[in-house]
């Protein structure tokens, strides 16, 4: 098993640039999750999905969208990329609700907007 | 504002030493998870403890959970140089049906050889 995969590793973006992040696994897990880390914090949760068709925001939604057509796939768009959003993001999947999993993690993107 | 905060931020330790790191959370939880973070990785789940279990083992690693006190600790011992990591606590209030857990801040833990 790959686990989760995670691309681009590395990406700078200009100011009102857009772009999607790829996540995909393949463990056959239903919960997906997308998390941004900032430099001294933990993570926060940007938007989840409990299965294919199926997507909720977490604390943190605005300026990214998401959709889950596949178990496997989980991408994040940017819609217009702003400097704010310069971060570390991660990728997660679990069975299930994640509270009552441990979560499994891609190896993250490091975003860049200038 | 984030549900779990771990204390110390930093924490610094000759090899073989114990380290204890705390971890604090504001609202009734299902569970809480304790995840290491290698430089540069993702994260890794090294242990979950439920609302209802107050103390957990696993290897070196011994977990506690006073729900009393919103509270919970993280004890290594014999520690190595290969511990030296971020360590995260995460939770999951009761109310979100346990589809939005929440991480800590961290504490930097480095094991001196």
């Amino acid at each position: 098993n790959a686990g989760v995969t995670q691309t681009p590793k590395f990406q700078v973006l200009k100011t009102g640039q857009s772009m999607t992040l790829q996540c995909a696994q393949d463990m056959n897990h239903e919960y997906m999750s997308w998390y941004r880390q900032d430099p001294g914090m933990g993570l926060r949760l940007i938007h989840y999905s409990v299965g294919a068709g199926i997507t909720d925001q977490g604390e943190v939604p605005n300026g990214y969208n998401v959709s889950r057509s596949t178990t496997e796939d989980f991408p994040l768009r940017l819609l217009s990329a702003a400097p704010s959003q310069t971060s570390v993001y991660f990728c997660a999947s679990s069975f299930t609700g994640a509270g009552g999993w441990e979560q499994y993690f891609g190896p993250g993107t490091r975003l860049t907007v200038t | 504002s984030q549900q779990g905060e771990e204390d110390p931020q930093a924490l610094s330790i000759q090899e073989g030493e114990n380290a204890t790191m705390n971890c604090s959370y504001k609202t009734s939880i299902n569970n809480l998870q304790w995840y290491r973070q290698n430089s540069g990785r993702g994260l890794v789940h090294l242990i979950l403890i439920r609302s209802n279990e107050r103390e957990k083992h696993s290897g070196r690693l011994r977990v506690t959970l006073d729900t009393s006190k919103k509270s919970s600790s993280l004890l290594i011992t014999a520690s190595r140089a290969a511990d030296t990591a971020s360590y995260f606590c995460a939770t999951d209030a009761l109310n979100t049906g346990g589809f939005k857990t929440i991480f800590g801040a961290g504490t930097r833990l480095f094991v001196k050889a």
